[in-house]
């Protein structure tokens, strides 16, 4: 089976740095994808791990542990604008994605 | 704007009924990829084509189906529509398909359904 666990709701203050955690269990690994969908929106992408280490891209990296199926998102100097849902995604294998239900993040003044 | 279309943007029916959703993807992308998103639930995926043939499929109802034509748009179709069909449903689409390569998916602005 596929299992993909992430917290239902974090909450921040603008400005600080938030970590969002995802444990995956999957019957197989092509990558694991981050995206950002706001209420009533289309996800868009954020970024993208198969390889272990942390990818850094302006104010948000991820982090990726095959070993552990572990991965995570960290966003920085948090704005306002940043309050949404962050969908941590998995390819099992041939790009269909298996979707975790998501993290609610409220960024406070 | 990613590129990817869908129509309608919203759609109210009624319990018994049948509905079609479309969608164009990005100039190019061969793969398109259909997803459910109930309230409070993650996105679930229902089903995949590339050009033309579908590819994989995920949690579909045997009353809905899908396909996509030769000028690569797709169209889902919901039938003998009941109450927890209501969701969001978005289409995705990417350049390629396979195993060995990375493509991110670029979805579009979805087609609330609103079954009644």
């Amino acid at each position: 089976g596929q299992n993909i666990d992430q917290p239902t709701e974090m909450t921040a203050t603008e400005g600080a740095i938030v970590q969002i955690n995802c444990t995956y269990q999957t019957s197989g690994f092509n990558g694991l994808f981050w995206y950002q969908q706001h209420a009533g929106e289309a996800p868009t992408f954020l970024s993208y791990n198969v390889l272990d280490g942390l990818e850094e891209k302006g104010r948000f990296s991820s982090f990726l542990s095959r070993s552990k199926g572990y991965s995570y998102l960290l966003l920085k100097e948090l704005q306002m604008k940043d309050s949404a849902s962050y969908l941590c995604a998995v390819d099992p294998g041939f790009q269909k994605l298996v979707f975790g239900t998501g993290t609610r993040l409220l960024v406070s003044p | 704007d990613s590129g990817v279309t869908q129509t309608p943007k919203h759609l109210i029916t009624a319990t018994g009924q049948r509905v079609t959703l479309r969608c164009s993807p990005r100039s190019g992308d061969l793969s398109v990829y259909w997803y459910q998103q109930s309230l409070d639930q993650g996105l679930q995926f229902l089903i995949q084509y590339y050009n033309g043939e579908e590819r994989a499929k995920g949690n579909i109802l045997e009353r809905f189906s899908a396909q996509q034509f030769p000028d690569l748009h797709s169209e889902l179709n919901l039938s003998s529509l009941e109450l927890g069909d209501s969701a969001l449903y978005f289409c995705a689409s990417s350049p390629t398909f396979g195993a060995s390569s990375y493509n991110e998916q670029f979805f579009g602005p979805g087609t609330r359904l609103t079954v009644l």
